[in-house]
Formats: C-alpha cells, structure tokens, sequence
C-alpha cells in the first residue's frame, strides 16, 4: 500500500478558502466512499473532521468540507481561519481490512 | 466522553520488543468500535498499524503482521500493542485509537506517546 498524495503545502488569506486533493488509486479512494480527514496542530494528536468523505462529525464547523471525484478526494476550509494553520491529512479504507493515510498537507494562513 | 491515554517505555532497544497499553476511560472497549494503535514520524507519516475489534477479532497492517500483536484486557478496559525486532525505523509517536464502525476513520485519539528506538 503506498501513501495516499497530498501537496506539501497550501496557504491562503482570512477570509478566503483553500482546498486541498488527495490522490489515490482505483484500489483505496475511487473505490470506497471512506476518506476521512484530519486535523493536527503542533504537538497535538490528530482531529477528525470528515468521515465518509463528505460527514462532520458533531463539533466540527460546517467551514470544513469533504468531497470527491474518482481517485481524488477534496477537503476544502471556507472563510480561512488563523487558527486553521495547520497540518491536514486525509486517509482512505484500501479493502481487506486495512487502510491508508495521506503524506500531509500544511496549511499556512497568510 | 471517551479518553485514551497511551503507557509504556519511551526508550527500546534494536531488536527488541516495544510494548505498550492504551487506558480507555469513558467506553466500554467491549461495547462496540475497533480499537487500535497508529504512529507518526517525520519518515513515514503516519501509518495505521493493527486494531481490535470489540469481539475480540484482530486486523493488522500487513507490512507489520509478522512483528505486531494487538491484544485486549477487557477486565481493565485497556488495549496493548506489542512489537517485536524493532530498529530504528521504529522510531516514532504512537497513538492509541478508536476506529468508526465503517470506514476506516478515526474519532478519538490518545495524546501519544513517543517511543525512540536506540542502544
């Protein structure tokens, strides 16, 4: 299994929205709809902000949104935020019980 | 609210066997969820290494499946994880986990614990 793709970075300005993909094959994100993604700022564990590609869990601010077409999922952060400066990561159910991570996004608000 | 909170030595030696344990607080890990353990290091990113269903049944990473066991102590409500012939590559913060029903998500995360493997 090789680790889903990120960009390395992204950045955008307070107010806007930034998206960031994550690639994988026909084998983990085209073929399930079980991407998740993930928050994690220094020092601190991972938060989970979307399941199933396009679910919050409850807590999490409708700012953040999942999407996905083919191999690529989508997590788009509406109406930037200072405190959305971050790493992003998205991960991916493979089959056969087993899944995959992405190799992280970060973000940096300008 | 469910707590994990991740014990077990910060400081293995090459070739031998990392061991840890995950307290959970606030869940019956007997109940219902997959429960399991994912490290992060600047190497590899980060990487889902073996969970435990509430029943008992046990999935693992298939790059770590020789060297990784997953076990349970439902008496305590905690989870272990033991890794064995570990090297340097070993290296890395391991969290413990509670994993979706469905999906391969994780909801609730330990605040991880770093695990250095040097002599």
């Amino acid at each position: 299994q090789s680790a889903l793709t990120q960009p390395p970075s992204a950045s955008g300005s307070p107010g806007q929205s930034v998206t960031i993909s994550c690639t994988g094959t026909s084998s983990d994100v085209g073929a399930y709809n079980y991407v998740s993604w993930y928050q994690q700022h220094p020092d601190k564990a991972p938060k989970l902000l979307i399941y199933e590609v396009t679910n919050r869990p409850s807590g999490v601010p409708d700012r953040f949104s999942g999407s996905k077409s083919g191999n690529t999922a989508y997590l788009t952060v509406s109406g930037l935020q200072a405190e959305d400066e971050a790493d992003y990561y998205c991960s991916s159910y493979a089959g056969s019980d087993t899944g995959v991570f992405g190799t992280g996004t970060k973000v940096t608000v300008l | 609210q469910v707590q994990l909170q991740e014990s077990g030595p910060g400081l293995v030696k090459p070739s031998e066997t990392l061991s840890l344990t995950c307290a959970v607080s606030g869940y019956s890990i007997s109940m219902s969820y997959y429960w399991g353990w994912v490290r992060q290091s600047p190497l590899q990113g980060l990487e889902w290494i073996a969970v435990i269903f509430y029943t008992g049944r046990t999935y693992y990473n298939p790059s770590l499946r020789s060297r990784a066991t997953i076990s349970r102590d439902t008496s305590k409500n905690q989870f272990s994880l033991h890794l064995t012939s570990v090297t340097a590559s070993d290296t890395a913060i391991y969290y413990c986990v509670r994993e979706g029903l469905r999906g391969f998500y994780f909801d609730s995360w330990g605040q991880g614990t770093l695990v250095t493997v040097s002599s």
